[in-house]
C-alpha cells in the first residue's frame, strides 16, 4: 500500500508554545490530506481537511486559529498547534487517499503522540 | 455522521470466529476497515465499494450491503496477532474523508 510519512513520533512542549507536525505521501501525490486526532480510547475524530493550493476545510467545533494547515505541495501538509495547552494533548494522525488505479485507499502516517506539560 | 460498530468488544480465543459489524443511517459511497494496535496508527486492511461486494484478505473477509447500508468484518480461525481496535470508516462519496465508528476491542487469547 501507499507510504505516508509524519514526523516528529512524538514530542513534549511546555504550554502556550506552538508544535509543527509534517505529514508526507511518500510514493503517491495527496491533493487532499486529511488530519484527525484521537484521544485516549476513543476513535479518530476529524479535525480538517487540508487542500493543496487553497484553505483547508474544518470541521465544526476545530479552532482554524489555533490549527494551522498548510498544505505547500502534492506531498506535504503541516499541521501546526499554536499556544499548545494540556488539553491539546493527544494522538494527531494524518492520512491521504491514493487513486492512483484504484478506489481510493485512505492510508494513515505513524501518528505523533503530543503532550503539553 | 458516525457509522455505529458493534460489539463494542468481543474476547476470543485462538481459532475462534468473530463477526463485527457496521451500519450508517446515511447512503454509503465505501467503508473501509482498519485495525489499529495500542499506541499505533489504523493500518488499512481493506475497502468495499458500493454496489454491495465481498472481499478477502487471508482469513480476514468483509461485506457491504448496499440495501442496508451495512457492513461486516468476518474474522476466521482468529490468532493472537488479530488482536486490536477495528474501526470501520465510510463516506458518503468519492472525495469526501472518512467518518469513524467508535472502534469494537477484540482480544485473543491463547
Amino acid at each position: 500500500g501507499a507510504v505516508v510519512s509524519q514526523h516528529p513520533s512524538r514530542v513534549i512542549c511546555k504550554s502556550g508554545t506552538s508544535v509543527k507536525i509534517e505529514c508526507r505521501s511518500l510514493d503517491f501525490q495527496a491533493t487532499t490530506m486529511f488530519w484527525y486526532r484521537q484521544f485516549p480510547k476513543q476513535s479518530l475524530m476529524l479535525m480538517a481537511t487540508s487542500n493543496e493550493g487553497s484553505k483547508a476545510t474544518y470541521e465544526q467545533g476545530v479552532e482554524k486559529d489555533k490549527f494551522l494547515i498548510n498544505h505547500a505541495s502534492l506531498t506535504l501538509s503541516t499541521l501546526t498547534v499554536t499556544s499548545a495547552h494540556p488539553e491539546d494533548s493527544s494522538f494527531y494522525i494524518c492520512s491521504a487517499r491514493d487513486w492512483q488505479g484504484g478506489p481510493g485507499e485512505q492510508f494513515f502516517g505513524p501518528g505523533t503522540r503530543l503532550t503539553v506539560l | 455522521q458516525q457509522p455505529v460498530q458493534s460489539p463494542q468488544a468481543v474476547i476470543l480465543r485462538e481459532g475462534e470466529d468473530a463477526v463485527i459489524n457496521c451500519s450508517s443511517s446515511k447512503a454509503l459511497y465505501s467503508v473501509h476497515w482498519y485495525r489499529q494496535k495500542h499506541g499505533e496508527a489504523p493500518v488499512f486492511l481493506m475497502i468495499l465499494l458500493k454496489g454491495g461486494e465481498q472481499k478477502g484478505h487471508e482469513k480476514i473477509s468483509a461485506s457491504f450491503n448496499e440495501k442496508k447500508q451495512q457492513s461486516s468484518l468476518y474474522l476466521t480461525a482468529s490468532q493472537l496477532s488479530y488482536s486490536g481496535t477495528y474501526f470501520c470508516g465510510t463516506a458518503i462519496s468519492g472525495n469526501t474523508p472518512l467518518v469513524f465508528g467508535k472502534g469494537t476491542r477484540l482480544s485473543v487469547i491463547a
